[in-house]
């Protein structure tokens, strides 16, 4: 049940583009994103729900496709201040109200 | 800073043993969620109290307690303690009482070290 992301690791030269993908098996209602730095808590991107339009928010968008039960995570023009590890947390169709997330995807973003 | 309080920071104690974790949530805020998280597991929900009662369960251990009390403040209660309880937890609180409502405010967590 727990959604699998890719890739689990990816590092950047500041001011390129990154794509984290979140897979799940089970049909999903709404897919959560938060981003984690190192011996932080984690922090709310965006959540995308079942029907919902592709979500933004300065340079991070996010898309959530029902049909394949996949959300993609997209920075664009990377920052220094991006890096981190970001997670996706699903919550399957039929209201668990439970969010379980993935492992996890480490986003290194250097000078 | 969240607004989300957690106490204590850290907490190292021996196997067996037990111990009290306290969450206070943002102001205004009717649900907190408890998490753990470990380097092999990741992040694992383990409960969610909207305003006193419990509304969801994920999974936590039958030797793992919590509640929420009138002034919406949580503890979590772990005991019997192992080795493999040590972990980060976090205490996250949102308004609404669903997942799909608004974004959860994560506080600075607990590290706890079972020895």
């Amino acid at each position: 049940q727990q959604p699998v992301q890719s890739p689990q690791a990816v590092i950047l030269r500041e001011g390129e583009d990154a794509v984290i993908n979140c897979s799940s098996s089970k049909a999903l209602y709404s897919v959560h994103w938060y981003r984690q730095k190192h011996g932080e808590a984690p922090v709310f991107l965006m959540i995308l729900l079942k029907g919902g339009e592709q979500k933004g928010h300065e340079k991070i968008s996010a898309s959530f496709n029902e049909k394949k039960q996949q959300s993609s995570l997209y920075l664009t023009a990377s920052q220094l201040s991006y890096s981190g590890t970001y997670f996706c947390g699903t919550e399957i169709q039929g209201g668990s109200e439970k969010l379980v997330f993935g492992k996890g995807t480490k986003l290194t973003v250097n000078p | 800073d969240s607004g989300v309080t957690q106490t204590p920071k850290h907490l190292i104690t021996a196997t067996g043993q037990r111990v009290t974790l306290r969450c206070s949530p943002r102001s205004g805020d009717l649900s907190v969620y408890w998490y753990q998280q470990s380097l092999d597991q990741g992040l694992q929900f383990l409960i969610q109290y909207y305003n006193g009662e419990e509304r969801a369960k994920g999974n936590i251990l039958e030797r793992f307690s919590a509640q929420q009390f009138p002034d919406l403040h949580s503890e979590l209660n772990l005991s019997s303690l192992e080795l493999g309880d040590s972990a980060l937890y976090f205490c996250a609180s949102s308004v609404p009482p669903g997942l799909a409502g608004g974004e959860q405010f994560f506080g600075p967590g607990t590290r706890l070290t079972v020895l």
